[in-house]
Protein backbone atom coordinates (compact mmCIF):
# COMPACT_ATOMS: atom_id res chain seq x y z
CA UNK A 1 0.00 0.00 0.00
CA UNK A 2 1.21 3.29 -0.64
CA UNK A 3 3.28 5.28 1.87
CA UNK A 4 3.21 9.31 2.89
CA UNK A 5 4.73 10.09 5.32
CA UNK A 6 4.29 13.44 7.48
CA UNK A 7 6.30 15.12 10.20
CA UNK A 8 5.87 16.25 12.67
CA UNK A 9 3.09 15.33 13.76
CA UNK A 10 2.21 17.65 16.07
CA UNK A 11 3.52 21.68 16.19
CA UNK A 12 3.16 24.58 18.30
CA UNK A 13 4.15 27.64 17.47
CA UNK A 14 3.20 31.42 18.14
CA UNK A 15 1.60 34.36 16.10
CA UNK A 16 3.71 35.47 13.59
CA UNK A 17 6.06 32.72 13.85
CA UNK A 18 8.06 30.39 11.00
CA UNK A 19 6.59 26.97 10.37
CA UNK A 20 7.36 24.01 8.07
CA UNK A 21 5.76 20.97 7.74
CA UNK A 22 6.98 18.17 5.69
CA UNK A 23 5.44 15.36 3.52
CA UNK A 24 7.62 12.37 1.76
CA UNK A 25 5.87 9.69 0.04
CA UNK A 26 7.96 6.49 -1.31
CA UNK A 27 5.47 5.53 -4.12
CA UNK A 28 6.75 7.00 -6.89
CA UNK A 29 3.39 9.14 -7.56
CA UNK A 30 3.46 12.22 -9.52
CA UNK A 31 0.47 14.13 -7.81
CA UNK A 32 1.08 15.80 -4.26
CA UNK A 33 -1.30 17.42 -2.15
CA UNK A 34 -1.46 19.81 1.01
CA UNK A 35 -5.36 19.62 2.26
CA UNK A 36 -6.22 21.20 6.16
CA UNK A 37 -9.53 19.45 8.12
CA UNK A 38 -11.53 21.52 9.96
CA UNK A 39 -14.89 20.70 11.89
CA UNK A 40 -18.02 21.79 9.45
CA UNK A 41 -15.40 22.48 6.50
CA UNK A 42 -14.57 19.00 5.64
CA UNK A 43 -11.32 18.42 3.66
CA UNK A 44 -9.74 21.66 2.22
CA UNK A 45 -7.36 21.97 -0.46
CA UNK A 46 -4.31 24.32 0.34
CA UNK A 47 -1.37 23.61 -2.44
CA UNK A 48 -0.71 20.90 -5.12
CA UNK A 49 1.67 19.62 -7.40
CA UNK A 50 2.17 17.53 -10.57
CA UNK A 51 5.64 16.48 -9.66
CA UNK A 52 9.26 18.27 -8.56
CA UNK A 53 9.23 21.84 -9.43
CA UNK A 54 5.37 22.54 -10.08
CA UNK A 55 2.93 24.26 -7.77
CA UNK A 56 -0.87 24.45 -8.22
CA UNK A 57 -2.89 26.68 -6.14
CA UNK A 58 -5.88 25.31 -4.54
CA UNK A 59 -8.86 26.28 -2.78
CA UNK A 60 -7.76 28.19 0.15
CA UNK A 61 -4.10 29.58 -0.25
CA UNK A 62 -3.76 32.33 1.46
CA UNK A 63 -1.41 32.60 3.97
CA UNK A 64 0.53 29.62 3.19
CA UNK A 65 3.50 28.68 0.46
CA UNK A 66 4.87 24.90 -0.90
CA UNK A 67 7.31 24.08 -2.65
CA UNK A 68 8.02 20.36 -4.26
CA UNK A 69 11.61 19.84 -4.21
CA UNK A 70 11.56 16.12 -5.86
CA UNK A 71 9.10 14.25 -6.66
CA UNK A 72 9.12 12.81 -2.96
CA UNK A 73 8.72 15.13 -1.11
CA UNK A 74 6.40 18.18 -0.74
CA UNK A 75 6.93 20.96 1.68
CA UNK A 76 3.82 23.52 2.89
CA UNK A 77 5.49 27.12 4.61
CA UNK A 78 3.73 29.02 6.93
CA UNK A 79 5.61 32.29 7.14
CA UNK A 80 3.54 34.09 9.61
CA UNK A 81 1.69 31.65 11.25
CA UNK A 82 -2.02 32.89 12.51
CA UNK A 83 -4.54 31.45 14.88
CA UNK A 84 -6.77 30.86 11.82
CA UNK A 85 -4.25 28.40 10.56
CA UNK A 86 -4.57 26.24 13.78
CA UNK A 87 -5.86 23.14 12.02
CA UNK A 88 -4.83 19.23 10.59
CA UNK A 89 -3.04 19.04 7.93
CA UNK A 90 -3.03 16.33 5.47
CA UNK A 91 -0.77 15.45 2.77
CA UNK A 92 -1.91 13.14 0.01
CA UNK A 93 -0.37 11.30 -3.17
CA UNK A 94 -1.73 10.00 -6.08
CA UNK A 95 -1.28 8.34 -9.45
CA UNK A 96 -3.13 10.00 -11.87
CA UNK A 97 -4.23 6.67 -13.46
CA UNK A 98 -5.86 5.77 -10.36
CA UNK A 99 -7.34 8.80 -9.16
CA UNK A 100 -6.88 7.54 -5.64
CA UNK A 101 -5.58 10.06 -3.03
CA UNK A 102 -3.38 7.90 -0.33
CA UNK A 103 -3.43 10.23 3.01
CA UNK A 104 -0.65 10.71 5.78
CA UNK A 105 -1.69 10.85 9.22
CA UNK A 106 -1.60 14.26 9.77
CA UNK A 107 -0.01 16.76 11.68
CA UNK A 108 -1.90 18.68 14.26
CA UNK A 109 -0.33 22.30 14.37
CA UNK A 110 -1.70 24.88 17.09
CA UNK A 111 -0.91 28.59 16.75
CA UNK A 112 -1.25 30.85 19.92
CA UNK B 1 -16.41 25.81 -9.86
CA UNK B 2 -16.50 21.96 -9.05
CA UNK B 3 -18.75 21.39 -5.41
CA UNK B 4 -19.53 18.60 -3.49
CA UNK B 5 -23.19 19.15 -0.99
CA UNK B 6 -23.27 16.62 1.76
CA UNK B 7 -26.60 17.40 3.73
CA UNK B 8 -25.86 15.49 7.00
CA UNK B 9 -23.61 16.37 9.55
CA UNK B 10 -24.55 14.03 12.45
CA UNK B 11 -25.86 10.75 11.90
CA UNK B 12 -26.59 8.72 14.42
CA UNK B 13 -28.13 5.19 14.23
CA UNK B 14 -28.80 1.62 16.10
CA UNK B 15 -26.76 -1.22 15.48
CA UNK B 16 -28.36 -3.41 11.90
CA UNK B 17 -30.49 -0.25 10.99
CA UNK B 18 -29.49 0.85 7.39
CA UNK B 19 -28.27 4.21 6.64
CA UNK B 20 -28.05 6.20 3.40
CA UNK B 21 -25.84 9.21 3.72
CA UNK B 22 -26.32 11.62 0.72
CA UNK B 23 -23.95 13.00 -1.78
CA UNK B 24 -24.61 15.82 -4.59
CA UNK B 25 -22.14 17.95 -6.79
CA UNK B 26 -21.78 20.53 -9.31
CA UNK B 27 -19.49 20.23 -11.93
CA UNK B 28 -18.99 21.18 -15.87
CA UNK B 29 -16.17 17.98 -16.64
CA UNK B 30 -16.96 14.26 -16.61
CA UNK B 31 -17.59 13.47 -13.13
CA UNK B 32 -16.03 11.23 -10.99
CA UNK B 33 -16.65 10.28 -7.94
CA UNK B 34 -15.36 8.85 -3.92
CA UNK B 35 -16.22 8.10 -0.78
CA UNK B 36 -13.73 8.14 1.75
CA UNK B 37 -14.07 7.05 5.60
CA UNK B 38 -12.07 8.64 8.18
CA UNK B 39 -11.84 7.12 11.64
CA UNK B 40 -10.93 8.24 14.55
CA UNK B 41 -7.77 9.80 14.92
CA UNK B 42 -6.58 8.21 11.67
CA UNK B 43 -6.60 9.20 8.34
CA UNK B 44 -8.98 9.22 5.28
CA UNK B 45 -8.71 6.29 3.35
CA UNK B 46 -10.83 5.28 -0.03
CA UNK B 47 -14.19 3.67 0.61
CA UNK B 48 -15.27 3.79 -2.94
CA UNK B 49 -15.47 5.31 -6.10
CA UNK B 50 -17.81 5.61 -8.91
CA UNK B 51 -18.09 3.46 -12.10
CA UNK B 52 -20.20 4.24 -15.27
CA UNK B 53 -23.10 6.45 -15.02
CA UNK B 54 -26.26 4.14 -13.08
CA UNK B 55 -23.85 1.59 -12.49
CA UNK B 56 -23.53 0.38 -8.32
CA UNK B 57 -19.94 -0.26 -7.02
CA UNK B 58 -19.69 -1.87 -3.90
CA UNK B 59 -17.33 -2.07 -0.72
CA UNK B 60 -17.30 -3.78 2.49
CA UNK B 61 -21.01 -3.46 2.54
CA UNK B 62 -21.12 -0.09 1.72
CA UNK B 63 -23.00 1.01 -2.10
CA UNK B 64 -23.36 3.52 -4.21
CA UNK B 65 -24.50 4.65 -7.56
CA UNK B 66 -23.65 7.25 -9.79
CA UNK B 67 -26.69 9.29 -11.31
CA UNK B 68 -25.76 11.91 -13.41
CA UNK B 69 -29.29 12.62 -13.89
CA UNK B 70 -29.44 14.20 -10.43
CA UNK B 71 -25.64 14.71 -9.65
CA UNK B 72 -26.15 12.42 -6.94
CA UNK B 73 -24.14 9.82 -5.31
CA UNK B 74 -25.33 8.80 -2.54
CA UNK B 75 -23.38 5.74 0.08
CA UNK B 76 -25.82 3.13 1.49
CA UNK B 77 -25.45 0.28 3.63
CA UNK B 78 -28.29 -2.26 4.48
CA UNK B 79 -27.07 -3.14 7.86
CA UNK B 80 -24.63 -0.74 9.80
CA UNK B 81 -22.19 -2.15 12.36
CA UNK B 82 -20.17 -0.66 15.69
CA UNK B 83 -17.27 -0.37 13.59
CA UNK B 84 -18.87 1.89 10.38
CA UNK B 85 -18.45 4.89 12.97
CA UNK B 86 -16.86 7.12 11.29
CA UNK B 87 -16.23 10.59 9.31
CA UNK B 88 -17.34 10.07 5.73
CA UNK B 89 -16.56 12.06 3.30
CA UNK B 90 -17.89 12.45 -0.51
CA UNK B 91 -14.85 14.00 -3.02
CA UNK B 92 -15.66 15.16 -6.49
CA UNK B 93 -12.69 14.77 -9.30
CA UNK B 94 -12.31 17.19 -11.95
CA UNK B 95 -10.74 14.81 -14.11
CA UNK B 96 -9.73 16.89 -16.86
CA UNK B 97 -6.96 18.51 -14.73
CA UNK B 98 -5.45 16.19 -12.90
CA UNK B 99 -6.86 14.49 -10.14
CA UNK B 100 -8.01 17.38 -7.70
CA UNK B 101 -10.13 16.27 -5.52
CA UNK B 102 -13.25 18.56 -4.06
CA UNK B 103 -14.54 17.34 -0.80
CA UNK B 104 -17.78 17.94 0.97
CA UNK B 105 -17.96 19.20 4.55
CA UNK B 106 -18.30 15.61 5.53
CA UNK B 107 -20.75 13.51 7.64
CA UNK B 108 -20.01 11.51 10.86
CA UNK B 109 -21.77 8.36 11.62
CA UNK B 110 -22.31 7.41 14.95
CA UNK B 111 -23.20 3.39 15.58
CA UNK B 112 -24.48 2.19 19.03
CA UNK B 113 -25.24 -0.82 20.20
Amino acid sequence: EAAVTQSPRNKVTVTGGNVTLSCRQTNSHNYMYWYRQDTGHGLRLIHYSYGAGNLQIGDVPDGYKATRTTQEDFFLLLELASPSQTSLYFCASSDYSQNTLYFGAGTRLSVL
Amino acid sequence: GDSVTQTEGLVTLTKGLPVMLNCTYQTTYSPFLFWYVQHLNEAPKLLLKSSTDNKRTEHQGFYATLHKSSSSFHLQKSSVQLSDSALYFCALSDGGTGSKLSFGKGAKLTVSP
